[in-house]
């Protein structure tokens, strides 16, 4: 089974800043999916940024991108220039290609704080 | 724009109630899904649905049914609610199929269970 870790229960940044949140996963399989989501305080949770394991060129979506590297099994989330709007907690996510459910495995999650 | 509701933001019940959380979602999706978030363990799959009728148990299925009549509708019940059940419900849904499809989660039930 896969399973998911995000070693940072919690982390904060000085807005404007970069903060890197951290994410290994553990998969015997090489065809996969991984993502990020973002759920703010009282609101729902949204998608932030989505990886396919066969791209080798990081995701990239205005201030969000990823590091993957796939031999490390590692999978960390880089946020730059801050703003008070991005404290959230934040959930890494691994889904199986092979999975026609798309059916996803969590991680435990990392509450970002944003100071201004 | 997707949209995923679930029947009630917060819910207190009593210890051996019947509790049903409904979900609705109105972008046809053929995927759907009931989590249930706990602080320090993220989201844990209850049971997910892929078609009317049809369910998969997901790694805590325990204490847990489910309902599909409906293409639009997944409805999670608890046949006799417990203290250990008191928790955050996440709702989801997506498309069908092998793809890098995004789930689409509602706004959650905080359900405590006394």
């Amino acid at each position: 089974a896969q399973t998911v870790t995000q070693s940072q229960p919690e982390m904060s940044v000085q807005e404007a800043e970069t903060v890197t949140l951290s994410c290994t996963y553990d998969t015997s399989e090489s065809d996969y999916y991984l993502f990020w989501y973002k759920q703010p305080p009282s609101r729902q949770m949204i998608l932030v940024i989505r990886q396919e394991a066969y791209k080798q060129q990081n995701a990239t979506e205005n201030r969000f991108s990823v590091n993957f590297q796939k031999a490390a099994k590692s999978f960390s989330l880089k946020i730059s220039d801050s703003q008070l709007g991005d404290a959230a907690m934040y959930f890494c996510a691994y889904r199986s290609a092979r999975n026609a459910g798309n059916m996803l495995t969590f991680g435990g999650g990392t509450r970002l704080m944003v100071k201004p | 724009d997707v949209k995923v509701t679930q029947s009630s933001r917060y819910l207190v019940k009593r210890t051996g109630e019947k509790v049903f959380l409904e979900c609705v979602q109105d972008m046809d999706h053929e995927n759907m899904f009931w989590y249930r978030q706990d602080p320090g363990l993220g989201l844990r799959l209850i049971y997910f649905s892929y078609d009317v009728k049809m369910k998969e148990k997901g790694d805590i299925p325990e204490g847990y049914s489910v309902s599909r009549e409906k293409k639009e509708r997944f409805s999670l019940i608890l046949e006799s609610a417990s203290t250990n059940q008191t928790s955050m419900y996440l709702c989801a849904s997506t498309l069908g199929g092998g793809n890098s499809y995004e789930q689409y989660f509602g706004p959650g039930t905080r359900l405590t269970v006394t």
